[in-house]
């Protein structure tokens, strides 16, 4: 079965400084990974995906992550985060089209000014 | 471009009580899906639609009811209300078409809460 493991419940860094989120899926054949971003009160935005390819992809907001199969990993990762950057991130696997998407329980970013 | 509405926005039921959560989108997607979440749980997928007339289980399905008569609409409802089922519902939709996989368009949440 499908599953999203996001190990870290909270993360606090401080402004300026570099981040990394990360994100250990379970899937039984080539998955496609995504990373989302819920800002408070807010439904959730896509930041990336990883569909094939080149294994590290560039998204929104400066963010980037880094697809690593031998890991089954998907960290997200960003040089330099901004106060902006505070709200929940959640890691999700799925497969083709037709199949569901699995999210991860989340991982709520704290910055310190 | 409205994407995907959900109504309403916010929600009170009493115990035993029974409602749909509605959610249309116009970006004729095929794809649709009903998520719950909980604090600390993340988001949880209650059904799923691939297209008109079809529809699955997802990881949580029990007290929910889903339809899916036309593309646009995926309609969630409530038979019998348990305070288990006090959650933030998020509606999605995908065109299944980007390099074969769902890229999700989420709406903005209904917020329920069972007394």
């Amino acid at each position: 079965a499908q599953s999203v493991t996001q190990p870290d419940i909270h993360i606090t860094v401080s402004e300026g400084a570099s981040l990394e989120l990360r994100c250990n899926y379970s899937y039984g054949a080539t998955p496609y990974l995504f990373w989302y971003v819920q800002s408070p009160g807010q439904g959730l935005q896509l930041l990336l995906k990883y569909f094939s390819g080149d294994t590290l992809v560039q998204g929104i907001k400066g963010f980037e992550a880094e697809f690593k199969r031998s890991q089954s990993s998907f960290n997200l990762r960003k040089p330099s985060v901004h106060w902006s950057d505070a709200a929940e991130y959640f890691c999700a696997v799925g497969g083709n089209r037709d199949d569901k998407i699995i999210f991860g329980k989340g991982t709520r970013l704290h910055i310190l000014p | 471009n409205a994407g995907v509405t959900q109504t309403p926005k916010f929600r009170i039921l009493k115990i035993g009580q029974s409602m749909t959560l509605q959610c249309t989108q116009d970006m004729n997607h095929n794809y649709m899906y009903w998520y719950r979440q909980d604090p600390g749980m993340g988001l949880k997928l209650i059904y799923y639609s691939v297209g008109a007339g079809i529809t699955d289980k997802g990881e949580v399905p029990n007290g929910y009811n889903v339809s899916r008569s036309t593309t646009e609409d995926f309609p969630l409802r409530l038979e019998l209300a348990a305070p288990s089922q006090t959650s933030v519902y998020f509606c999605a939709s995908s065109s299944g078409t980007d390099s074969g996989a769902n890229v999700l368009t989420f709406g903005a949440g209904s917020r329920l809460t069972v007394l």
